[in-house]
């Protein structure tokens, strides 16, 4: 297996563009997740799905982000407009139902906006 | 969410064992306790996770107290590719509506493995 795949691995953009995200969870997987992480704030969950349903967004840090899983292998995180404070590396995850639960873990995207 | 507490950073030589302590006074009944860990510009991945038992994976030993109150990763030689951040959180599997499958990471524990 691949593992979880995510596109760009970077991103520099410039402030007020919108930057799209994108991940490929493990096949077979039933949870997908997408966490961001800065020096500041550490690893903090933004959402995650349960069979391509949004359970949880409260960490969405405002509507300027914006996540959906249109399918079982794929999901976007989107942000628009852009700011520099949103510079981080955005990872995704995906796990199976049950205990325990692991969590697979992409690569990351680092993004920059300058 | 129940916390756990970790040191910030530990040391160790190569080739020696590494005990990575956790404090969790606050867990509840249905949480298990779980270990990531974090190698440079790599993503978290997991390590190893039990409720009551010790618990023996290919890559490490989980002690856990007799009142859950804390537990040791144990790394039994550590080599120069353990170096990493290594986090201990507890996922409550008590919750409904998924909310069970929703892991917190903290600030873990940075170690450092010296040749």
């Amino acid at each position: 297996d691949a593992g979880v795949i995510q596109s760009p691995r970077h991103e520099v953009t410039e402030m007020g563009q919108e930057v799209t995200l994108r991940c490929k969870p493990i096949s077979g997987h039933d949870y997908l997740f997408w966490y961001r992480q800065t020096m500041m704030r550490g690893l903090e969950l933004l959402i995650y799905f349960n069979n391509n349903v949004p359970i949880d967004d409260s960490g969405m840090p405002e509507d300027r982000f914006s996540a959906k899983m249109p399918n079982a292998s794929f999901s976007t995180l989107k942000i628009q407009p852009s700011e520099p404070r949103d510079s981080a590396v955005y990872f995704c995850a995906s796990s199976f139902v049950g205990i325990p639960g692991t969590q697979y873990f992409g690569p990351g995207t680092r993004l920059l906006v300058l | 969410d129940a916390k756990t507490t970790q040191p910030n950073s530990m040391e160790s030589n190569e080739e020696e064992p590494v005990h990575l302590p956790c404090n969790h006074s606050t867990i509840s009944g249905t949480d298990y306790i779980h270990w990531y860990r974090q190698l440079p510009s790599q993503g978290p991945e997991y390590v190893i996770h039990g409720l009551t038992s010790n618990v023996n994976n290919r890559m490490a030993s989980l002690a856990i107290a007799e009142d859950r109150k804390s537990s040791t990763l144990i790394l039994h030689r550590a080599t120069l590719r353990d170096a990493a951040v290594y986090y201990c959180i507890l996922r409550d599997v008590g919750g409904r509506g998924g909310s069970n499958y929703k892991l917190t990471f903290g600030k873990g524990t940075l170690l450092t493995v010296n040749p």
